[in-house]
């Protein structure tokens, strides 16, 4: 199975800062790699798929980069409302896999 | 409006069974492959199982193969998760899942809460 590691497990930061969370992969996953926000007692929500492809809806603050075995999911300036915990998700092998999570906090 | 409504969870001892059910609507049920994604409390996601488009091919985690079972009746656009042998570490929230059409995940449903506990 493809492993797939986070960094941090969990962020403070301020309302208007910048935030950069990493996820990394145990082998090359080319860019097949979503991003996920979830909030207390909710389902996930899709935010990036295709290591960078902004789905419909969402702000354009967050933006995703990568490829091969690193990525970053960014906030560019973090709203009240971006409070919660993001987990990125591979596709390049039918063995899907999910990260551990990054909650960010209210620093 | 694509909507994805779960049942069946509950409370249910170790060695147990229950069946879990999808109610979808809004899209065209038979064209997506579907999924089972579970949570366990204060923990992260786990991804359970996929059923293709005409419930031809499935897929399960090692950590419940050959104790659950997916299912799909396209016929009634729902899904099922038949699960058994349930151990105490099956207790999660199961979450119903649409697949974009790229194995990542456009839709959820609300989840139901499976327990298990003697």
């Amino acid at each position: 199975d493809i492993q797939m590691t986070q960094s941090p497990s969990t962020l403070s930061a301020s309302v208007g800062d910048r935030v950069t969370i990493t996820c990394r992969a145990s082998q090359s996953i080319s860019n097949w790699l979503a991003w996920y926000q979830q909030k207390p007692g909710k389902a996930p929500k899709l935010l990036i798929y295709d290591a960078s492809s902004l789905e419909s809806g969402v702000p354009s603050r967050f933006s995703g980069s990568g490829s091969g075995t690193e990525f970053t999911l960014t906030v560019s300036s973090l709203q009240p409302d971006d409070f919660a915990t993001y987990y990125c998700q591979q596709y390049d092998s039918y063995l899907l896999t999910f990260g551990g999570g990054t909650k960010v906090e209210i620093k | 409006e694509v909507q994805l409504v779960e049942s069946g969870g509950g409370l249910v001892q170790p060695g147990g069974s229950l069946r879990l059910s999808c109610s979808a609507s809004g899209f065209t049920f038979s064209y997506y492959a579907m999924h089972w994604v579970r949570q366990a409390p204060g923990k992260g996601l786990e991804y359970v199982s996929a059923i293709s488009s005409n419930g031809d091919n499935t897929y399960y985690a090692d950590s419940v193969k050959g104790r659950f079972t997916i299912s799909r009746d396209n016929s009634k656009n729902t899904l099922y998760l038949q699960i058994s042998s349930l151990r105490v570490e099956d207790t999660a929230v199961y979450y119903c899942v649409k697949d974009r059409g790229s194995y990542y995940f456009d839709y959820w449903g609300q989840g139901t809460l499976v327990t298990v506990s003697s």
